[in-house]
């Protein structure tokens, strides 16, 4: 069974820093591009980021480009976000989630599963 | 690429045949998934490519559509299918986008 388990959320102040996490099983890590999807309290869907299986590529919402990294450690099967400058309107569940290729491409670019979600919490 | 889901939320009756429309700000082809989430829980696929059931996704599930209009139909509505549901375009990255959901609420 595929499984992806977040962690790393929690209350940070504006400015704050935090690195979530997202524990995979159930496949082989590295043939799979992965994802970050967000979810602000009480609002819709908002992709974050992206990274082929490799690491190589990586892809950023406009509104995080230069404030979050992401990043893969295929030995430890874990994906990362590093999240930094945060702000208000960056309090939302982070999701991650599994694309179906190793590479995202045209047409192939759903996320299944998901992750259960760790909540960050920007304030002061 | 601008995802626009309608309506925005229903009311339908256990049974009923439930029908959401995602409309493309320009053609993805048949580039399209529909998630479904219910409160507290992370979104669930139901279908890729416009028309393709996901693995365990009951039948009462269907997807048809190409180029910008789409829609998900539940066939027979069953307790367990109140949930919000999304769309997501496949096409062009980045970014991924997603339309604003559709809540179907119990009448």
């Amino acid at each position: 069974e595929v499984l992806l388990l977040e962690s790393g959320g929690g209350l940070i102040q504006p400015g704050g820093s935090l690195r979530l996490s997202c524990a995979a099983s159930g496949f082989t890590f590295s043939g799979y591009a992965m994802s970050w999807v967000r979810q602000a309290p009480g609002k819709g869907l908002e992709w974050v980021s992206a990274i082929s299986g490799s690491g190589g590529s990586t892809y950023y919402a406009g509104s995080v480009k230069g404030r979050f990294t992401i990043s893969r450690d295929n030995s430890r099967n874990t994906l990362y976000l590093q999240v930094t400058s945060l702000r208000a309107e960056d309090t939302a569940v982070y999701y991650c989630a599994k694309l179906p290729l190793v590479v995202p491409s045209a047409g192939y670019n759903w996320f299944d599963p998901w992750g259960q979600g760790t909540l960050v919490t920007v304030s002061s | 690429i601008q995802l626009t889901q309608s309506p925005s939320s229903l009311s339908a009756s256990v049974g009923d045949r439930v029908t959401i429309t995602c409309r493309a700000s320009q053609g993805i082809s048949s580039y399209l998934a529909w998630y479904q989430q219910k409160p507290g829980k992370a979104p669930k696929l139901l279908i890729y490519a416009a028309s393709t059931l996901q693995s365990g996704v009951p039948s009462r599930f269907s997807g048809s559509g190409s180029g910008t209009d789409f829609t998900l139909t539940i066939s027979s509505l069953q307790p367990e299918d109140f949930a919000t549901y999304y769309c997501q375009q496949l096409n062009e990255y980045p970014p991924w986008t997603f339309g604003q959901g559709t809540k179907v609420e119990i009448k």
